[in-house]
């Protein structure tokens, strides 16, 4: 079967780093995206790796190694507004998005 | 990327009734998703719905309960049809669009079945 996990919740300081883990067991790969999704509103794309390495935007990076089958979301200098869940994604082989449960992220003040 | 509209945005129906969700997209787009999430959840895919051709359904869902039209390349309907309480949820529709085909979504239908 398809199996995406992630922690179900986890919690940081403003200001801080904090780095959200997703592995994954697909029929085959044709990438991986992560989404924030603010409580009570829609998923918004943040990020897609299809080859290994580290994507850097802003404040965000994304890293992929497909031969662990693992990705993370780093987040750098956690503000308020980061408090979101965070949904991991992968593109199977027939380019069906298999979805994670999501990381519910906390910024504490 | 694009900007996709529902309606409606939340709904209180009864046991037994049904809705129509809409979905309008603001530019054309061949590839459109139908999804539902419940509160603290993530996303079930329930049907892709291309235009010119017939939805497809996932597990556990099916056309008579969830009829979906695609009338053109900007628009769509969800229907959930003969509804239960287990029906309550978030309906969201979502385009794969862009570079990537990353997926982007409307903002949601909130239904609640009493």
């Amino acid at each position: 079967g398809q199996n995406i996990d992630q922690p179900t919740e986890m919690t940081a300081t403003e200001g801080a780093i904090v780095q959200i883990n997703c592995t994954y067991q697909t029929s085959g790969f044709n990438g991986l995206f992560w989404y924030q999704q603010h409580a009570g509103e829609a998923p918004t794309f943040l990020s897609y790796n299809v080859l290994d390495g580290l994507e850097e935007k802003g404040r965000f990076s994304s890293f992929l190694s497909r031969s662990k089958g693992y990705s993370y979301l780093l987040l750098k200098e956690l503000q308020m507004k980061d408090s979101a869940s965070y949904l991991c994604a992968v593109l199977d082989s027939n380019y069906q998005l298999i979805w994670g449960a999501g990381t519910k992220l906390i910024i504490k003040p | 990327s694009a900007v996709i509209s529902q309606k409606p945005s939340r709904d209180i129906c009864q046991r037994g009734t049904s809705l129509t969700i809409q979905c309008q997209v603001d530019s054309q787009v061949t590839m459109m998703f139908w999804y539902r999430q419940q509160p603290g959840q993530s996303l079930t895919l329930i049907a892709t719905a291309n235009q010119g051709s017939e939805a497809t359904y996932e597990s556990g869902f099916v056309i008579d309960k969830f009829p979906i039209s695609r009338p053109n390349l900007t628009f769509s309907t969800l229907t959930v049809s003969n509804m239960s309480p287990e029906d309550s949820s978030i309906y969201l529709c979502s385009v794969g669009v862009g570079q990537y085909y990353e997926q982007y979504f409307g903002p949601g239908t909130r239904l609640t079945v009493t």
